[in-house]
């Protein structure tokens, strides 16, 4: 249980161009949403929390209007690099909690498999 | 400053040996804290998670402890295997105005050889 997945696992765009990644909790459903950037070598980078329903935070530094993030459902998010550049190929993970499983307060976040992209 | 720092940084080992790795964090207040493996190309999966009051836990052949006073943790990988090859990420929660934050350490990539 407990499954993330991450669609496109893997894409390739040229400069400019606007991409949408997925990111769905497939066995349960996830008021709260995740997404990180990890380049090579580095550790997670969050960018901003999606709550089902209402607009994402942000965290400093990351610019919404390039990353538009939707939380449209409890199952799916998307993350949408607008106009992407050289500088935003990297990997992009997602994760979910599920309120349900984690009695108390420790609050599992459930990892995707991440999207790698690559901005030519 | 909220940060966590993991060591060594990378880690090669024959496979049989045993290893520990070590995360060290000055994060406050502290929430929880947990030990994730990351295969390349994968997301992370949770392997421990220890709370305040808690000094050592174990899943298989991983075995965290942590030590709250002292603000460090580690990670014990008994009897290594090939699979075991990943990267080790510390994640400390932070409790911060009724919200929490995860604070990532930079990960112990660790190499199996047979």
């Amino acid at each position: 249980g407990a499954v993330v997945s991450q669609h496109p696992s893997r894409v390739i765009c040229k400069s400019g161009t606007s991409v949408k990644i997925e990111c769905r909790s497939l066995d349960f459903q996830a008021t709260t949403m995740f997404w990180y950037r990890q380049f090579p070598k580095q550790s997670l980078m969050l960018m901003a929390t999606s709550n089902e329903g209402s607009k994402a935070t942000y965290e400093q530094g990351v610019e919404k209007d390039k990353f538009l993030i939707n939380h449209a459902s409890l199952t799916l998010s998307t993350l949408t690099v607008t106009s992407a550049h050289p500088e935003d190929s990297s990997f992009y993970i997602c994760s979910a909690r599920d309120p349900n499983r984690d009695p108390g307060q420790q609050e599992t976040q459930y990892f995707g498999p991440g999207t790698r992209l690559l901005v030519l | 400053k909220n940060q966590v720092e993991q060591s060594p940084q990378s880690l090669i080992i024959l496979e049989g040996k045993n290893c520990t790795l070590q995360c060290n964090y000055t994060v406050s207040p502290f929430s929880n804290l947990r030990w994730y493996k990351q295969d390349t190309g994968r997301g992370p999966v949770s392997l421990t998670i220890m709370t305040f009051s808690e000094n050592t836990k174990s899943n298989g052949r991983y075995t965290a402890t942590l030590d709250a006073d002292t603000k460090q943790s580690s990670l014990h990988i008994t009897a290594s295997q090939l699979s075991d090859s990943a990267s080790y990420i510390c994640v400390v929660r932070r409790r911060s105005s009724g919200t929490y934050k995860y604070i990532f350490g930079t990960g112990t990539r660790l190499k199996v050889l047979a």
